[in-house]
């Protein structure tokens, strides 16, 4: 059964930091990885999506890179502003005969950027 | 943009009761899918959809069962509400089109008293 592991649980850093947060998995058979982000009582907002055969995606100040032989991806946010603030979720896809399996996802990384 | 709606923001229920939560999508989604979120157990998928009327199992389909009669629209269904399922709710929809990038509603918190 494929479990999926964020580190760190939580972080605080100063407005301006570069970070990276981490996410693995334990089955490397994925058909593609999700990073979302979840404000407070919110839904899920759609970051970055990595199918399988890639290994990095950008958008604006953030990067995600995907090493699925090794079951890791990780989440480059650059000059980080206090609008980052919020729990950012790692989910991978799984894909069986009728199409794509639901998302299994970490518990998330809580983000806070201190102006 | 995708766009999934969910019926309520917030709902308060009985015990026993029949809860039904409705989730729409306007971008013609073959896949559809219930998650409930719950602090420190995070995201499970209860139920999920490939197509109309058909449903499959996720990980934790006890107590619940889904009805999609209309390719945009997803029901999930608490035969007997139970306080065991106060939680928050969350519909997403994806397409092969899109390569399986899945769009999430704002969620249901559904507390049953």
């Amino acid at each position: 059964k494929q479990e999926v592991t964020q580190i760190p649980a939580a972080l605080s850093v100063p407005e301006g930091e570069n970070l990276v947060l981490n996410c693995s998995f334990t089955d490397s058979a994925i058909y593609n990885l999700q990073w979302f982000r979840q404000d407070p009582g919110k839904g899920l907002t759609s970051l970055l999506l990595i199918q399988s055969s890639q290994r990095e995606q950008t958008s604006g100040r953030l990067n995600a890179s995907l090493d699925k032989s090794s079951g890791r991806s990780t989440l480059y946010i650059a000059a980080s502003q206090p609008g980052d603030s919020a729990t950012y979720l790692c989910a991978v896809c799984e894909y069986s005969g009728g199409g794509a399996d639901g998302l299994t996802f970490g518990k998330g990384t809580h983000l806070i950027i201190q102006p | 943009d995708v766009k999934v709606t969910q019926s309520s923001r917030y709902l308060v229920k009985r015990t026993g009761e029949k809860v039904f939560l409705e989730c729409v999508q306007d971008m013609d989604h073959e896949n559809m899918f219930w998650y409930r979120q719950d602090p420190g157990l995070g995201l499970r998928l209860i139920y999920f959809s490939y197509d109309v009327k058909m449903k499959e199992k996720g990980d934790i389909p006890e107590g619940y069962s889904v009805s999609r009669e209309k390719k945009e629209r997803f029901s999930l269904i608490l035969e007997s509400a139970s306080t065991n399922q106060t939680s928050m709710y969350l519909c997403a929809s994806s397409s092969q089109d899109r390569a399986y990038e899945q769009y999430f509603g704002p969620g249901t918190r559904l507390t049953v008293t």
